[in-house]
């Protein structure tokens, strides 16, 4: 079975601060893909940061980074410089070529960063 | 650019009352699906449709019919609403051919059923 956990349902981080938010996945498959999506208070589901699994070098957008550490199943969001409008879920995501490109989401992190 | 647009973004339904959701991209996509997000749950797959005329059933189905009639359209139809049916909806799109496109997303539709 495909499974995402996300074992930090809330957190919190100082503006300014660097946070990290962590994924586990399991999968038997060699080839996929892995994401993570923000959910700002407005519902809307935006695509953060994205990472092929076949890559060795983690992914990079700007104040966003991943540690993907294959062997371990691992794919945490490290956000630096925390802005208020980081305020938002997070959900991490991987993505498998079945029929459909088959998708599964972890149960989110809540993340709040104070002023 | 609208993307993937959901109409209604909110609806409340009586128990036993029916309706269709209506998803629509723009984005030439082949791949559309239909999720529901509850809380502490994360988002769970309803159906999915790889290319026009085709339907396939996700995590979620029971309660819920999807028709792709359209390459751009995906509609989730209620056929008699329950209130474990009370959702977040969310419809999404993405490309077959590249290998790692990431979902788009439209807007969502809180539904309530009373």
């Amino acid at each position: 079975a495909q499974t995402v956990t996300q074992s930090q349902p809330e957190m919190s981080v100082q503006e300014a601060e660097t946070v990290t938010l962590s994924c586990t996945y399991d999968t038997s498959e060699n080839n996929y893909y892995l994401f993570w999506y923000k959910q700002p208070p407005s519902r809307q589901m935006i695509l953060v940061i994205r990472q092929e699994a076949y890559k060795q070098q983690n992914a990079t957008e700007n104040r966003f980074s991943v540690n993907f550490q294959k062997a371990a199943k691992s794919f945490s969001l490290k956000i630096s410089d925390s802005q208020l409008g980081d305020t938002a879920m997070y959900f991490c995501a991987f993505m498998t070529h079945g029929t459909g490109n088959q998708f599964y989401f972890g149960t989110g992190t809540s993340l709040t960063v104070i002023p | 650019n609208a993307g993937v647009t959901q109409t209604p973004k909110f609806r409340v339904l009586k128990t036993g009352q029916s309706m269709t959701l209506l998803c629509a991209q723009d984005m030439n996509h082949e791949y559309m699906y239909w999720y529901r997000q509850d809380p502490g749950m994360g988002l769970r797959l309803i159906h999915y449709s790889v290319g026009e005329g085709t339907t396939a059933k996700g995590e979620v189905p029971d309660g819920y019919n999807v028709s792709r009639l359209k390459k751009q359209n995906f509609l989730l139809g209620l056929e008699s609403a329950a209130p474990s049916q009370t959702s977040v909806y969310f419809c999404a799109s993405n490309y077959r051919s590249s290998y790692n496109s990431p979902l788009h997303f439209g807007n969502g539709t809180r539904l309530t059923v009373t």
